[in-house]
């Protein structure tokens, strides 16, 4: 059983279309954490989400807390191609626990 | 910063042989870990080292898999004997305080074993 569930596993979409993406659990976490990792790459941090209901926005990216933290979205705005790449969430839990990961999800943009 | 530094990048090797892969971490953070990753799994979690004392092993597969970490700049993954469904990408990454602190990770040595 995975702890985090992401979706949707793959999204192919045009350069310019808007897209979300989601990440799921039936756990609480003390913090939210996405990277994006690029093909021969290992995953880059993105942004830290700790307070229920919190936004961040990374320049086209917005990314949401859900109010019980124990959910979160990643918005695209305008999606390019060098948004393309696997998008992981990962749970942290407060002490020296590590971080769960997600499966992520494959971002195609085509141009 | 030369960020986690994996090596080798890429390791092909016959099933039976023994494999090792290593890892520098950054230098300062106290946590380090390994992880493999496959289209099937994902990203799993195999052991984590604070300080360099092992934490938690209880995802390193079996017997065949052993990990160290002698000082606070080397670590290393081996297999011994490796089998084909070992093949995957191996990452080792790194944190300033481990737990849920952000990751570093290195570009990953991927593992083919025929």
């Amino acid at each position: 059983t995975q702890l985090l569930e992401q979706s949707p596993q793959f999204l192919s979409i045009q350069e310019g279309e808007n897209l979300t993406v989601y990440c799921n659990s039936s756990s609480v976490f003390s913090s939210l954490q996405w990277y994006r990792q690029e093909p021969g790459e290992g995953p880059v941090l993105l942004v830290t989400v700790v307070t229920g209901g919190e936004v961040k926005k990374l320049k086209r990216l917005t990314f949401q807390f859900g109010d019980a933290r124990k959910d979160s979205s990643l918005h695209i705005t305008a999606a390019q191609p060098g948004d393309t790449g696997l998008y992981l969430c990962a749970g942290g839990y407060s002490g020296n626990t590590p971080l769960v990961f997600g499966k992520g999800t494959r971002l195609s943009v085509i141009a | 910063d030369a960020g986690v530094i994996q090596s080798p990048r890429h390791e092909v090797t016959e099933m039976g042989q023994e494999v090792t892969l290593r890892c520098k971490p950054i230098s300062g953070h106290n946590s380090l870990f390994w992880y493999r990753q496959t289209m099937m799994r994902g990203l799993e979690l195999l052991i984590y080292f604070n300080n360099n004392v092992p934490i938690d092993d209880s995802g390193m597969p079996e017997d065949r898999f052993s990990a160290k970490m002698p000082n606070a700049s080397f670590s290393t993954l081996k297999i011994q004997p490796s089998e084909p469904r070992d093949s995957a990408v191996y990452f080792c990454a790194s944190s300033p305080t481990g737990g849920n602190s952000p990751l570093h990770f290195g570009n990953g040595t991927r593992l083919t074993v025929t």
